[in-house]
């Protein structure tokens, strides 16, 4: 069936260090593609998205390029700060339903 | 900007209770949906709705009904609330279209004793 496997946490980086999340999907046709980021306390919300082959979302520093060859859809950001301490979702969706993937929390040090 | 409200933040229930989970959009939404959201388990769809009166089971519908009588509002009830349905509770909605993006409430954090 469709799922969205991304990698374990907690990641823990220092300010300034670049950020890697891997993200693989299975999925019939050809979905959407999302990470969603969740702040302490809050709901998710949506950080970049890409809906189809080759493309590039990107928001906030952050990128991810849909990679359909690979099925993966890895979360990268150049210098983190203190500020981006959350929880990211990988998620894909060909219709009503998204599929999520576990998240991965990321602490930040200063 | 799309707003997803919750009717509660925080909520404590007694087992046994009949519990209603509101949660209102705003931006004219189609689909509407309900998540539980529990540590090493990712968010996992209770149920959702395509349409006004419409609903479709989820991956974990057992326990809970949803109602849908206006476009904006989706409720969701535990009719008989027990200690293992103690969790986060996410709302969300999305439009149809090309990409189904969600937007999310703030969730609310149910706690049943």
């Amino acid at each position: 069936g469709d799922s969205v496997t991304q990698m374990e946490g907690p990641v823990t980086l220092s300010e300034e260090a670049f950020l890697t999340i891997n993200c693989t999907y299975t999925a019939t046709g050809y979905p959407s593609l999302f990470w969603y980021v969740q702040y302490p306390g809050e709901g998710l919300q949506l950080l970049l998205k890409a809906t189809k082959a080759d493309d590039k979302g990107s928001n906030k520093g952050f990128e991810a390029t849909y990679r359909k060859e690979t099925t993966s859809f890895h979360l990268e950001k150049g210098s983190v700060q203190v500020s981006d301490s959350a929880v990211y979702f990988c998620a894909h969706s060909g219709g009503f339903k998204t599929i999520f993937g576990a998240g991965t929390r990321l602490f930040v040090k200063a | 900007d799309v707003k997803v409200t919750q009717s509660s933040r925080y909520l404590v229930k007694r087992t046994g209770e009949k519990v209603f989970l509101e949660c209102v959009q705003d931006m004219d939404h189609e689909n509407m949906f309900w998540y539980r959201q529990d540590p090493g388990l990712g968010l996992r769809l209770i149920y959702f709705s395509y349409d006004v009166k419409m609903k479709e089971k989820g991956d974990i519908p057992e326990g809970y009904s949803v109602s849908r009588e206006k476009k904006e509002r989706f409720s969701l009830i535990l009719e008989s609330a027990s200690t293992n349905q103690t969790s986060m509770y996410l709302c969300a909605s999305s439009p149809t279209g090309a990409s189904y993006e969600q937007y999310f409430g703030p969730g609310t954090r149910l706690t049943v004793t």
